[in-house]
């Protein structure tokens, strides 16, 4: 059962663009979202989380923006820089286990 | 402060095998989870452990998988009679609370 739904499956933007990857969940009692970045070969390192009480989070050049009331959050990456090419998984915890995107593969062209 | 260690990092096995991953969680951490990760696609949680303690097994194979955490050494997760199949990275993530989760650099599983 595909609990956390991210789209889209791969993302092309130039250098300097944004890239904007979205996640849409079911199960209301998940209590924590983060997005994990993965290079190839390497595990996922965590890059930026949210709790639901609120609406957006920025750290950086990463925002996410968290929709309670449609169950849905995205990821959005300003001035996409080359380097930024990786996958993308968004996640969502309940109490016992973390729940994964499918992942999108970014692009960041220069 | 080290991150996650995961050992080995490749582990070839012939079908029948027996296969050991091995994990050291982050200083202070007591939380483990285990996921499998197949080429092109998500990661697929198996088990949750805090030490000596299975908390959540529901994502693991009724059969041939089992996952320890004991109170002293690393986290095993242990696949008996190894397939096809199981080939696959297999990542280890820890959490000083439940939340964060730092994961480790896999270990690579080919079963020939």
């Amino acid at each position: 059962q595909q609990q956390v739904k991210q789209s889209p499956q791969s993302l092309i933007v130039q250098k300097g663009g944004i890239s904007i990857i979205n996640c849409a969940y079911e199960n209301t009692a998940f209590d924590y979202f983060p997005w994990y970045q993965q290079f190839p070969g390497k595990g996922p390192a965590l890059l930026i989380a949210i709790r639901p009480d609120v609406s957006e989070k920025k750290e950086g050049r990463f925002t996410i923006s968290f929709n309670k009331s449609a169950k849905q959050f995205s990821l959005h990456i300003m001035d996409s820089q080359p380097g930024d090419s990786a996958t993308y998984f968004c996640a969502a915890r309940t109490d016992n286990d973390m729940r994964f995107g499918a992942g999108t593969r970014l692009t960041v062209k220069p | 402060n080290a991150g996650v260690m995961q050992n080995p990092r490749h582990l070839v096995r012939r079908r029948g095998q027996e296969a050991r991953l091995r994990c050291s969680p982050m200083k202070g951490h007591s939380h483990v989870y285990w996921y499998r990760q197949l080429p092109e696609e998500g990661l697929k949680f198996m088990v949750y452990l805090q030490k000596e303690n299975i908390i959540d097994e529901s994502g693991m194979p009724k059969e041939r998988f089992s996952a320890e955490f004991p109170k002293e050494g690393p986290s095993i997760l242990r696949i008996q009679q190894v397939v096809r199949g199981d080939s696959a990275a297999y990542f280890c993530a820890s959490s000083p609370h439940g939340y964060e989760q730092y994961f480790g650099p896999g270990t690579r599983l080919t079963v020939t």
